[in-house]
């Protein structure tokens, strides 16, 4: 069985501080996407990781993928508050839904930005 | 492009109740899938398809009941609503698994 963990769960930063969130999961995988998720809104995909040493970078947010270690990380630069939202990862289970695979969700990182 | 759409946006049921939740995209995608978000559970998918006529279970399928007799439509049944099933529903689609999946707005269900 194929778990995401994400941590921290929850995070309140000031602006312009850095931080990272952690995604590990348990099982092999050759793809990771990142998702945003604003308070009542629907989900945003903001970034696909699909090889180790994987980097992708937008604007303020930057994410990694380590597939010998089994970790994900999205690395936040200068916070600011419109960064504030649940960013969810989620891994690609292969063996689970045939050729398809199927997204398994950690839990999601809520993510507080205040002034 | 209107991209997935969900409807309804809110539904409240009495237990016992059925009813069916619409999804459709004009993307023309093969794979579509159904989830269901509980404060502190991340997304839980209940049942996907990879393409007209075939749809398979997910990690919470009991209870909902899933066709898909075209590319655009994928709607979820709850066959006999409990509140176990209050929950908000997101429904989306993507080419195939390489590609990032595109999400409905949500419909936000509450059973009695």
């Amino acid at each position: 069985e194929l778990k995401v963990e994400q941590n921290p769960l929850f995070l309140s930063m000031q602006e312009g501080k850095n931080y990272t969130i952690y995604c590990n999961y348990s099982t092999t995988s050759d793809r990771l996407y990142w998702y945003r998720q604003d308070p009542g809104k629907s989900l945003e995909s903001l970034f696909v990781l699909l090889s180790n040493g994987a980097v992708k970078q937008e604007g303020r947010l930057m994410a990694s993928l380590d597939t010998k270690a089994r970790l994900s990380t999205l690395h936040i630069t200068a916070a600011v508050h419109d960064l504030s939202a649940t960013y969810f990862c989620a891994v690609v289970w292969p063996n689970y839904g045939g050729s398809q695979g199927n997204l398994i969700f950690g839990k999601g990182t809520k993510l507080s930005v205040k002034p | 492009n209107a991209g997935v759409t969900q409807t309804p946006k809110f539904q409240v049921l009495k237990t016992g109740q059925s009813m069916t939740l619409q999804c459709a995209q004009d993307m023309n995608h093969e794979y579509m899938s159904w989830y269901r978000q509980d404060p502190g559970m991340g997304l839980r998918l209940i049942h996907y398809s990879v393409g007209a006529g075939i749809t398979d279970q997910g990690e919470v399928p009991n209870g909902y009941n899933v066709s898909r007799s075209t590319t655009e439509d994928f709607p979820l049944r709850l066959l006999s609503a409990a509140p176990s099933q209050t929950s908000v529903y997101f429904c989306a689609s993507s080419w195939d698994r390489s590609t990032p999946q595109h999400f409905g707005d949500g419909t936000r269900l509450s059973i009695l």
